[in-house]
């Protein structure tokens, strides 16, 4: 069975600084993706980055990185230069291996970026 | 871009009453999920189509169905409402099952 852990209920970054979002994750599955997904107050649910489990680098998309440990099932979100908009909750995913093609998603982060 | 588009945005119900809520997915896009996120709480995977034929299940109430229709839209059906059902909704979609999958705004579920 899947499972994702985050272990930081809440996190504060101060503006302009880098913060790392922990997400560890656990599965038998040799064949896995690790989301993670933005979801500010209004609701929606926002797609940030995407990172398969063969995938020999990390992924990048703008100021967004993960840092993808394999042999540590972890699969941290870096923010470089936080944002005020940033502020906002973070929740991290996998999707199941071979046949599952839901998320399983961990309880999520809490970001402030503090002016 | 276009995005997934879930209506409606909001829905207050009363218990007992019965509740539908639609997704459009991304034009292109043949599979759909659904979502729901309890208040303070992740979201739960429920059901999701592909090609307009159930592909996977979870912890989707019996009280609930849900179809995904020639156009590729789907429908969420949520009979019997409880007070436990109020939640914020996810539809999600992507193409051919892939990896990434995108979400509309949900729909928020308040049962009275």
């Amino acid at each position: 069975a899947q499972k994702i852990t985050q272990t930081q209920p809440g996190m504060f970054v101060q503006e302009k600084e880098a913060v790392t979002l922990d997400c560890t994750y656990d599965t038998s599955d040799p064949s896995y993706g690790l989301f993670w997904y933005k979801q500010p107050s209004s609701g929606e649910m926002i797609f940030l980055i995407y990172q398969g489990s063969y995938d020999q680098q990390n992924a990048t998309e703008g100021r967004y990185s993960l840092n993808f440990q394999k042999a540590r099932k972890s699969a941290n979100l870096v923010i470089s230069a936080s944002q005020l908009g940033d502020s906002a909750m973070y929740f991290c995913a996998m999707r199941g291996g071979t046949g599952a093609n839901n998320l399983f998603f961990g309880t999520g982060t809490r970001l402030t970026v503090i002016p | 871009a276009a995005g997934v588009i879930q209506s409606p945005r909001h829905l207050i119900k009363e218990k007992r009453e019965t509740a539908t809520l639609k997704c459009y997915p991304i034009p292109r896009h043949d599979t759909v999920y659904w979502y729901q996120q309890g208040p303070g709480q992740d979201p739960q995977f429920l059901i999701s189509f592909y090609e307009k034929m159930q592909s996977d299940k979870g912890s989707i109430p019996d009280r609930f169905s849900a179809q995904q229709f020639s156009d590729y839209h789907s429908e969420l059906n949520m009979s019997s409402l409880e007070l436990g059902d109020s939640a914020l909704y996810f539809c999600a979609s992507s193409y051919e099952q892939g990896p990434e999958a995108f979400f509309g705004q949900g729909t928020r579920l308040t049962v009275v």
